[in-house]
């Protein structure tokens, strides 16, 4: 079957580093994103990496192994405004999202 | 004015009522789609639609249905509305041929089923 997983909560502190992993099984694989939600309100895109390799979008880069089937997002400097759940997201063969439970990062002061 | 709008926003309702969110877009994408969002879960495909007179059933399309009105307007019903299908529900468009496929959600449809 097709699964993403990844961690259900981190926390961090504000002015940090953190970096929020992300696996994924896919029939066929066609890319894969990266959003992110602030509670109560509506996914916004960060990143999406189809190649292998890091790319990276001021504070914000994104990792992807499609050999390993493995992800990552990385937050540095953190803000306290970057409280907010990232939801990880693969595409499959038909070019369709399978998306991940999410994972809340808390940042603390 | 957001780009892509549902309404309601919230709703209440009771079981076996009939229920119709809508959902409207100034983007001008082919591509509209609707989703549930469940605490846990990753959001899920209900249904979507790449034209005017396309319709495709996504992962959970059992106890709904759709109706693209217009390249602009894709709204989603419960005929007969049961208290697992309390949800927040999200609208999204994407651009046709997009490679990224990167999607512009709405801000949300809080359904309660009571």
């Amino acid at each position: 079957g097709q699964n993403i997983d990844q961690p259900t909560e981190m926390t961090a502190t504000e002015g940090a580093i953190v970096q929020i992993n992300c696996t994924y099984q896919t029939s066929g694989f066609n890319g894969l994103f990266w959003y992110q939600q602030h509670a109560g309100e509506a996914p916004t895109f960060l990143s999406y990496n189809v190649l292998d390799g890091l790319e990276e979008k001021g504070r914000f880069s994104s990792f992807l192994s499609r050999s390993k089937g493995y992800s990552y997002l990385l937050l540095k400097e953190l803000q306290m405004k970057d409280s907010a759940s990232y939801l990880c997201a693969a595409m499959d063969s038909n070019y369709q999202l399978i998306w991940g439970a999410g994972t809340k990062l808390i940042i603390k002061p | 004015d957001a780009d892509v709008t549902q309404t309601p926003r919230n709703r209440i309702t009771k079981t076996g009522k009939r229920i119709m969110l809508e959902c409207s877009q100034t983007k001008g994408h082919d591509r509209m789609y609707w989703y549930r969002q469940d605490p846990g879960l990753g959001l899920r495909l209900i249904y979507y639609s790449f034209d005017v007179k396309d319709i495709n059933k996504g992962e959970i399309s059992d106890g709904y249905s759709v109706s693209r009105q217009a390249q602009a307007k894709f709204s989603l019903s419960l005929e007969s509305a049961i208290p697992n299908q309390t949800a927040l529900y999200f609208c999204a468009t994407s651009e046709r041929g997009q490679d990224t496929g990167e999607l512009f959600f709405g801000e949300g449809s809080r359904l309660t089923v009571l």
